[in-house]
């Protein structure tokens, strides 16, 4: 079946202290690849997407994320958090091997980040 | 663009009310989408449409849960009759899809928080 692993549920960190949350994928063909953030009380907002090319990716606030194919991986990273960091984070996959309205989006369980002062 | 619109915001009702959740989707897309989040199961996608036709509904938990597009600006999802398990924050989501060029990135309205006494 289908699936995305997002290994570490919750994370505490410090101000200032780099950030790596870990995203695998178990689909074996073309895909697209998301990271979501929603901070408390609010909905999910979009960080980054891969769809091709250049494997590491920027996105908004200072984050970026690496597809590594051979290791269907796409962690997110951040070289310095902040406190306004805190909130939950989520990976997605599109797998194009999909067919019949292949536009689906496969998340992880998310991530909950705490970043303390 | 106003984005996802989602109504009523918050909704409490008692144990067999009738309960309506609404969403216009952003103009232009679609593909519109229904989750449901908990703290227990975490982000889970209930139904989508395509072009208005439901694509997989594989995601609705029970008989009490129907989803409507009539067009496509419109979608409704319903709960008949609530039970106090379908407690939950409940998102929409939309996204352009088509052979044109399709995002596949999907953006969340700001969700109903339902509460079923």
């Amino acid at each position: 079946a289908q699936s995305v692993s997002q290994h570490n549920h919750h994370v505490i960190l410090s101000e200032a202290a780099s950030l790596e949350l870990g995203c695998n994928y178990s689909y074996g063909g073309t895909v697209n690849l998301f990271w979501y953030v929603q901070y408390p009380g609010q909905h999910l907002q979009l960080l980054l997407k891969y769809f091709s090319g250049d494997p590491l990716v920027k996105g908004i606030k200072g984050f970026e994320a690496e597809f590594i194919k051979s290791k269907f991986s796409f962690n997110l990273r951040k070289p310095s958090v902040q406190w306004s960091d805190t909130a939950e984070y989520f990976c997605a996959v599109n797998a194009r091997i999909l067919t019949g309205g292949g536009n689906k989006l496969t998340f992880g369980t998310g991530t909950q980040l705490k970043v303390e002062l | 663009d106003a984005g996802v619109i989602q109504s009523p915001r918050h909704e409490v009702t008692e144990m067999g009310q009738e309960v309506t959740l609404r969403c216009k989707p952003i103009s232009g897309h679609n593909s519109l989408f229904w989750y449901r989040q908990t703290m227990m199961r975490g982000l889970e996608l209930l139904i989508y449409f395509n072009n208005n036709v439901p694509i997989d509904d594989s995601g609705m938990p029970e008989d009490r849960f129907s989803a409507k597009m009539p067009n496509a600006s419109f979608s409704t999802l319903k709960i008949q009759p609530s039970e106090p398990r379908d407690s939950a924050v409940y998102f929409c989501a939309s996204s352009f899809f088509g052979a044109g060029g399709s995002s596949y990135e999907q953006y969340f309205g700001p969700g109903t928080r339902l509460t079923v006494t």
